[in-house]
């Protein structure tokens, strides 16, 4: 069963623009971390923000922020004012088990690119 | 720089060949992780390592392949006889022990095979 879908292949925004990316997820596990990563033509993965299942609050950096939605199991990744460096893949990853014994790998969505049109 | 370094960057071999690839990561992460990226799709877990122990592997990881830490620093990926279906980006991650941290990304060692 796939574990991180991201459905939207592409999306197209205006520069200082708001762009929600969507993320569900699919784990029976309590205890698990969300993260988002983007990744520019150059090919390095940069992580972005994380979220705890446990965590209160959902999570934010600057302007990413994720809506969480657990109930939903969704993690939606929010970018506030676009620019035209934020053009790139953006890839939801999951990482089950709290670190606590758990596989420590990340298991990643196909991802989406975003472009920011100026 | 103190990011994770990966070396080569590029690597064309011909199918049948041995190549081995680098990763030097951060140099207080006791974890290191090797990922590989076929176009279009996103990283795929193929083995970690926490400081010279390899403590988990992939499915995906055939007997082709093999991954070492010597001491726990710097970290190499194998493959030998390589094959057409081969060809992909090897992305390497390095992170610190416990909890949720996050793991920081080479910029990855693309391979062709020919």
């Amino acid at each position: 069963a796939q574990k991180i879908t991201q459905t939207q292949p592409g999306m197209f925004v205006q520069e200082k623009e708001a762009v929600t990316l969507d993320c569900t997820y699919d784990t029976s596990d309590p205890s698990y971390g969300l993260f988002w990563y983007k990744q520019p033509s150059s090919g390095e993965m940069i992580f972005l923000i994380y979220q705890g299942s446990y965590d209160q609050q959902n999570a934010t950096e600057g302007r990413y922020s994720l809506n969480f939605q657990k109930a939903r199991k969704s993690a939606n990744l929010v970018i506030s004012a676009s620019q035209l460096g934020d053009s790139a893949m953006y890839f939801c990853a999951m990482r089950e088990g709290g670190g606590q014994g758990g596989s420590e790998k990340l298991v990643f969505g196909k991802g989406m690119k975003l472009t920011v049109n100026p | 720089d103190t990011g994770v370094s990966q070396d080569p960057r590029h690597k064309i071999t011909k199918r049948g060949q041995n190549v081995t690839f680098r990763c030097d990561p951060i140099s207080e992460h006791n974890r290191l992780y090797w990922y590989r990226q076929t176009l279009g799709q996103g990283p795929e877990f193929l083995t970690y390592f926490q400081n010279e122990a390899q403590l988990e592997k992939s499915r995906l990881l055939s007997d082709r392949f093999s991954a070492e830490r010597p001491k726990g620093s710097f970290s190499t990926l194998e493959i030998q006889r390589t094959e057409q279906g081969d060809s992909a980006m090897y992305l390497c991650a390095s992170s610190l022990t416990g909890g949720h941290t996050e793991a920081f990304f080479g910029q990855g060692t693309r391979l062709t095979v020919v």
